[in-house]
């Protein structure tokens, strides 16, 4: 089993949808959750981080922590062509030392 | 701005050859990672340093190394490259206070021939 699994996709959504991407996590005692959204040819870049259990909301986006369950999403609302890009969750068990794990992605396309 | 820069970006050497891959960030943070990306196994952590004149192995180490002799920089060496080696190198850095949030430079392009 891997330690950050996600749906390689594509993941394929109409604009103005909603898209949903999905990361379970092996590691009990995670404790930082991030999503990290990657252009093709481009270096992945934070677009949110969760700390805490429930619902995080950055503009179009919103992350969602359930630990219980050990799985994290991503919601992106009124989807634009623009949000076309691999998605990739990450997982850290907290600072002061420890490695964070990346999924292996989740490729996103939002249909015009 | 504070940045992270990676040197050079694109690479073709040739089996057996020693390669550096230079790494340079400007954000004066302790954490710098190296990883490398290959379809279908996202990124994979080769090294990583915590701080000055200390490194540390990740997940596929061998055939590389590092050294941290200063905050700046987290060269990366290929010691006798092979083509199992061909692909898009990622350096990243973190301040390791709080989030752990990494940044990540533009990435190398390396093929081995």
């Amino acid at each position: 089993q891997k330690e950050v699994e996600q749906n390689s996709g594509p993941l394929s959504v109409p604009e103005g949808a909603i898209a949903s991407l999905n990361c379970t996590y092996s590691d009990r005692v995670s404790q930082s959750f991030f999503w990290y959204r990657q252009y093709s040819g481009k270096s992945p870049e934070l677009i949110m981080s969760i700390y805490s259990n429930g619902d995080k909301e950055d503009g179009r986006f919103t992350a969602q922590l359930n630990k219980a369950s050990q799985y994290v999403s991503l919601l992106i609302r009124d989807s634009q062509p623009s949000d076309s890009a691999t998605y990739l969750c990450a997982v850290n068990r907290g600072t002061g030392g420890f490695k964070t794990i990346f999924g292996a992605g989740t490729r996103l396309f939002v249909k015009a | 701005d504070a940045e992270i820069t990676q040197s050079p970006r694109h690479k073709i050497t040739e089996t057996g050859r020693q390669v550096t891959l230079a790494c340079h960030q400007t954000w004066n943070h302790n954490n710098m990672f190296w990883y490398r990306q290959d379809l279908g196994h996202g990124l994979r952590l080769i090294h990583y340093s915590y701080g000055v004149q200390d490194t540390n192995k990740g997940e596929v180490s061998d055939g590389y190394s590092v050294s941290r002799s200063n905050t700046e920089d987290l060269p990366l060496t290929l010691e006798s490259a092979a083509s199992s080696q061909t692909s898009v190198y990622f350096c990243a850095s973190s301040s390791g206070q709080g989030t752990d949030t990494q940044y990540f430079g533009p990435g190398t392009r390396l093929t081995v021939l």
